[in-house]
């Protein structure tokens, strides 16, 4: 079994400040972990994704997350924050191929970027 | 390349009518999934395709939705009949490694 918990429905930051979105999971077995971006009247698009390689990952529009297994956490940061980043964020995890790499997705967090 | 297609892009119909939800994955991608998101609640799966067959349908809410793939290729999802509950936004998926690529999703509003 497997689960996602995001820690803020709602984020607030000033433009050109950090973000940070919080993500702790929990699974049976080594995990998949995603973040995925949806913007306003747009479809889900893939961040980044971590599968067991570096566990710190880059991701796009200059977003990065680090896999911390002791922790259990999968954190979304951006060093500096733009307009453009206003959006809805969902941290991902894989049931792996055994499970058909079903997706379970985090409650989501909604980005706010005031000018 | 293109991606994931869904129809119609919004769909308000009457409780008790019937809707059909279709899904393009992208060309050669062997899985496809169905997500939906109700109003305020989490984004679930509902079923994996591979190919044509079911692979697993764990995450249908009840016999009034069907979904099918045809060949292996587009999928649909009708809901018969409808009720205000399902309102929602149906995601599909496709891949063919472990990155899941989805659609826009489709609006369905039940009134």
């Amino acid at each position: 079994a497997q689960s996602v918990t995001q820690l803020d429905s709602h984020v607030s930051v000033s433009e050109g400040t950090p973000v940070l979105l919080r993500c702790n999971y929990s699974s049976s077995y080594s995990p998949s972990l995603f973040w995925y971006v949806q913007h306003p009247n747009k479809g889900l698009q893939l961040l980044l994704k971590y599968t067991s390689a570096a566990t710190l990952v880059k991701g796009i529009n200059g977003f990065e997350a680090e896999f911390k297994k002791s922790e259990t956490s999968f954190h979304l940061t951006k060093p500096s924050a733009h307009m453009s980043d206003a959006a809805e964020y969902f941290c991902v995890v894989s049931g792996g191929r055994a499970a058909g790499n079903k997706l379970t997705f985090g409650g989501g967090t909604r980005v706010l970027v005031k000018p | 390349e293109a991606g994931v297609t869904q129809f119609p892009s919004h769909s308000v119909i009457e409780k008790g009518q019937t809707v059909t939800l279709r899904c393009d994955p992208i060309s050669g991608h062997d899985n496809l999934y169905w997500y939906r998101r109700v109003m305020g609640k989490e984004i679930k799966f509902l079923l994996h395709f591979v190919k044509e067959s079911k692979q697993d349908e764990s995450g249908m809410p009840n016999n009034r939705f069907l979904a099918e793939r045809t060949g292996g290729t587009y999928s649909t999802l009708k809901v018969q009949p409808a009720e205000l509950e399902d309102s929602g936004v149906y995601f599909c998926a496709s891949s063919q490694d472990f990155v899941v690529v989805f659609g826009p999703g489709t609006r369905l509003t039940v009134t």
